[in-house]
């Protein structure tokens, strides 16, 4: 199966700073990736599919990129609710997998 | 609104068998594919089973097949798991979970079950 590896594992960040995420694939899935947000205690939410398009309702601040094996999300300039835990996928290959997360913190 | 509810999770003990549901309002059920997604307590997320439109094509991941059975009645708008000879890492939040693109766009808010005797 493809495995997804998330980094870093944690992210330590202040509001209004910009985050980086990052997710890369044991073998490439093209641009079939997807990244959700989850907070506590709550179900995830898409934010971004086939590696750069927002979901609807997603505010232009998540923005995502990448194709073949590395992708990226980006925060601009992070909210308050932005902090979370976020989960990349991939539906190139059978079965589809999701990374292990990465959990951006308030600094 | 879209909107996924589960429910008949709760503790079984090992070898043990559950039913999940998931009632669905809010979009044109029967022309989605539906998924069930699980989480084990503070860990990431596990695609379980995906079902077609018309119930005609179910997959699962390895590790719950032939003890796990998705099924959906697009007259009820609803989906459900039948989850038999259960095991301790069975222990999870299930999800239901809307399918678009191979993506899962809108989630329910999750079934807690739990395997230990």
């Amino acid at each position: 199966e493809t495995v997804l590896t998330q980094s870093p594992a944690t992210l330590s960040l202040s509001p209004g700073e910009g985050a980086t995420l990052s997710c890369r694939a044991s073998q490439s899935v093209n641009t079939y990736v997807a990244w959700y947000q989850q907070k506590p205690g709550q179900p995830p939410r898409l934010l971004i599919y086939d590696a750069s398009k927002r979901a609807a309702g997603i505010p232009a601040r998540f923005s995502g990129g990448g194709s073949g094996t590395d992708f990226t999300l980006t925060i601009s300039s992070l909210e308050p609710e932005d902090f979370a835990i976020y989960y990349c996928q991939q539906r190139s290959n059978w079965p589809q997998t999701f990374g292990q997360g990465t959990n951006l913190e308030i600094k | 609104e879209v909107q996924l509810v589960e429910a008949g999770g709760g503790l079984v003990q090992p070898g043990g068998s559950l039913r999940l549901s998931c009632a669905v309002s809010g979009f044109t059920f029967n022309n989605f594919w539906m998924s069930w997604v699980r989480q084990a307590p503070g860990k990431g997320l596990e695609w379980v089973a995906n079902i077609k439109q018309d119930g005609t094509e179910k997959y699962y991941v390895d590790s719950v097949r032939g003890r796990f059975t998705i099924s959906r009645d697009n007259t009820n708008n609803s989906l459900s798991l039948q989850m038999n000879s259960l095991r301790a890492e069975d222990t999870a939040v299930y999800y239901c979970a809307r399918v678009a693109s191979a993506y899962f766009d809108f989630w329910g808010q999750g079934a807690l079950v739990t395997v230990s005797s």
